[in-house]
């Protein structure tokens, strides 16, 4: 059973770089069927897609993210991870790591992390 | 890029049948896949494609396309299906980027 694991800081300090980074296991990272993608979900709000990571290293970011995200893959360690930089209040979310399946034209995230809660706070 | 529409709210009596839909220009290109959320849990997947079911999803769950719109119907909604519905697809511009509509409360009855 695949299982996706977020693991990273809880607390950011404002102006600072958020950093997680998802273990994935029971299955390997480097299949070419699917992407991997970070999406969080402000309190009480709705999702939000940040990006996506391809095992060769192509990227997809959120229009309105692009310019301080950051999306590596680390396929020894199969693991992928986000850096979000300049970070504010606004960016105080749970931040969930999935897998993105591509057997239909679709962008469905068939596996979710349990999320990780960071808090912009200084 | 795309937006995704959905109501922010529903209501069903219990058992009874409700829809859910999700409005946008890129339904007319890409399948919209659909998640479930409880809260303080993380979203579900209960269809994607034309109208698929993940292993362990009931199936009185079921979706359906038209057009720019797409729908998931629960027929015999029960008291656990209470939750957070969210849709989403590719974005309409041909890349790889995503997006998710609003959300629906499901509030059964």
């Amino acid at each position: 059973q695949l299982q996706l694991q977020e693991s990273g800081p809880g607390l950011v300090k404002p102006s600072e770089t958020l950093s997680l980074t998802c273990t994935v296991s029971g299955g390997s990272i480097s299949s070419s069927s699917y992407y991997w993608g970070w999406i969080r979900q402000p309190p009480g709000k709705g999702l939000e897609w940040i990006g996506s990571i391809y095992y060769s290293g192509s990227t997809y970011y959120n229009p309105s993210l692009k310019s301080r995200v950051t999306i590596s893959v680390d396929t020894s360690k199969n693991q992928f991870s986000l850096k979000l930089s300049s970070v504010t209040a606004a960016d105080t979310a749970v931040y969930y790591c999935a897998r993105r399946a591509t057997v239909v034209p679709a962008a469905l995230f068939d596996y979710w992390g349990q999320g990780t809660l960071v808090t912009v706070s200084s | 890029s795309s937006e995704l529409t959905q109501d922010p709210a529903v209501s069903v009596a219990l058992g009874q049948t409700v829809r859910i839909t999700c409005q946008g220009d890129s339904l007319r290109s890409y399948y919209a896949s659909w998640y479930q959320q409880k809260p303080g849990q993380a979203p579900v997947l209960v269809i994607y494609g034309k109208n698929n079911r993940p292993s362990g999803i009931p199936d009185r769950f079921s979706g359906s396309s038209s057009g720019n719109t797409a729908s998931l119907t629960i027929t015999g909604a029960q008291a656990e299906d209470e939750a957070d519905y969210y849709c989403n697809s590719r974005d309409s511009s041909g890349n790889h980027h995503v997006v998710f509509g609003g959300g629906t409360k499901l509030t059964v009855l």
